[in-house]
């Protein structure tokens, strides 16, 4: 069972609408990352963070914003949506033992009209 | 750089159907591999994992062995079922380090009953 949640599942709003997708997780994890998902299902890691006020860059450029302001908490932010910034954004965090293991939430499905 | 190759679906079988997923990779150095499957509408979870050379990963009657000499960890199933229908994703780290966690464009399975 999933520690790690995402809100909204699905979301349709108008170009130019600043949006915010939820990430939080009760794991006590201190790395957290966001993935976008296009259509051809790859990943692309778009953000990451190792921890409270600690936030990267990933391999795939986004015109998105991250804060981490507490451990559980990881929101993903646009300021201005457009279509281009419609895809599937997954959340994931990993634990400490740094393994490679990451544990995903079940995504947020994002449609810019 | 590291990559993960993934053999391209998507792939149908019929209830019951052996199952291999084909997976090979590029990488300067030992890998831990690691398969996560996307069951529809969810987020990834970790299926199995091996994190040296001649180990094999098994969990829901899914195995998978980490093969150094070919650098392949391929995915099988000896009877599918259709619950198994999912995404299926090959990945690899470096270090055990989910930041450098690398994914394959992972391969669709639909079990037909």
């Amino acid at each position: 069972e999933a520690d790690i949640y995402q809100t909204p599942r699905y979301l349709v709003i108008g170009t130019g609408k600043k949006i915010t997708l939820e990430c939080s997780q009760t794991m006590g994890h201190d790395k957290m990352y966001w993935y976008q998902q296009d259509p051809g299902m790859e990943l692309h890691l778009i953000h990451y963070s190792y921890g409270v006020n600690s936030t990267e860059k990933g391999d795939l450029s986004s015109e998105s914003t991250v804060s981490r302001i507490r451990t559980e908490h990881f929101p993903l932010t646009l300021e201005s949506a457009r279509p281009s910034h419609t895809s599937q954004y997954l959340c994931a965090s990993g634990g400490t033992a740094n393994t490679g293991e990451l544990f995903f939430g079940e995504g947020s499905r994002l449609t810019v009209l | 750089g590291n990559s993960v190759t993934q053999m391209e679906g998507p792939v149908t079988l019929s209830e019951e159907a052996f199952l291999t997923i084909n997976c090979t990779y590029t990488a300067t150095g030992y890998p831990s591999l690691f398969w996560y499957v996307q069951y529809p509408g969810e987020g990834l979870q970790l299926l199995l994992k091996a994190t040296k050379a001649d180990d094999k990963g098994s969990n829901k009657g899914f195995e998978a062995t980490y093969r150094k000499e070919t650098t392949s960890f391929h995915l099988e199933k000896g009877s599918v079922q259709v619950s198994d229908s999912a995404v299926y994703f090959c990945a690899l780290t470096l270090g055990g380090s989910a930041r450098q966690l690398t994914f394959g464009s992972g391969t669709q399975l639909t079990v037909l009953p």
